[in-house]
């Protein structure tokens, strides 16, 4: 099962929006709900920030926010910080293939 | 709290075997689903192999017939059984608790395998 599709990097300025994408196939990001999101800093593990394409669990700021439209799913932070900067990868799973993750993408704040 | 920590990693030859355990607390995994999910340095993350509350488990194509992922309710450990190890096996590996609609809501620190001779 091939990685979903993610830039290779993202930047903004502090207060500004930016959206990350994840593109798949209809066999997997196209065909599923179960879509989430995780944020990486070095040398940290991942953090789940989003579930079911749109869900922010209990703690996770609502500047992150989750969408999807045919087999690309999207990552919007709004209000850019510092903390932000970090790598976010995108999830997807189906029956069929079970969990497929994206390359990843390094966010930058400038 | 809710906590994951992983332990056996290291420094292995090409062709050798080795065992992680994952032991949690502040939860149950009887009535989890339980992951193995790993990322070579400087790479991104890889989904390894899940065990389900029932005992189904279910495993990535490269690693299947040489990685079985097992679980001791008693001591609510998840264990990930390597065999075979090849250089590309080299990653940390990350024990990951299955949350709401298949996503993982809790991760481990990591452990680190590495396969070099």
């Amino acid at each position: 099962q091939s990685a979903l599709t993610q830039p290779a990097s993202v930047s903004g300025s502090p207060g500004q929006s930016i959206t990350i994408s994840c593109t798949g196939t209809s066999g997997d990001i196209g065909g599923s709900n179960y879509v989430s999101w995780y944020q990486q800093h070095p040398g940290k593990a991942p953090k789940l920030m989003i579930y079911d394409v749109s869900n922010r669990p209990s703690g996770v700021s609502n500047r992150f926010s989750g969408s999807k439209s045919g087999n690309t799913a999207s990552l919007t932070i709004s209000g850019l910080q510092a903390e932000d900067e970090a790598d976010y990868y995108c999830s997807s799973y189906a029956r069929s293939t079970l969990w497929v993750f994206g390359t990843g993408t390094t966010v930058t704040v400038l | 709290e809710v906590q994951l920590v992983e332990s056996g990693g290291g420094l292995i030859q090409p062709g050798g075997s080795l065992r992680l355990s994952c032991a949690a607390s502040g939860f149950s995994i009887s009535t989890n689903y339980m992951n193995w999910v790993r990322q070579a340095p400087g790479k991104g993350l890889e989904w390894v192999s899940v065990i389900y509350s029932g005992g189904t488990t279910y495993y990535a194509d490269s690693v299947k017939g040489r990685f079985t992922i097992s679980r001791d309710n008693s001591q609510n450990t998840v264990y990930l059984q390597m065999n075979s190890l090849r250089a590309e096996d080299t990653a940390f590996y990350y024990c990951a608790r299955g949350g709401s609609s298949f996503s993982f809501d809790c991760w481990g620190q990591g452990t680190l395998v590495t396969v070099s001779s």
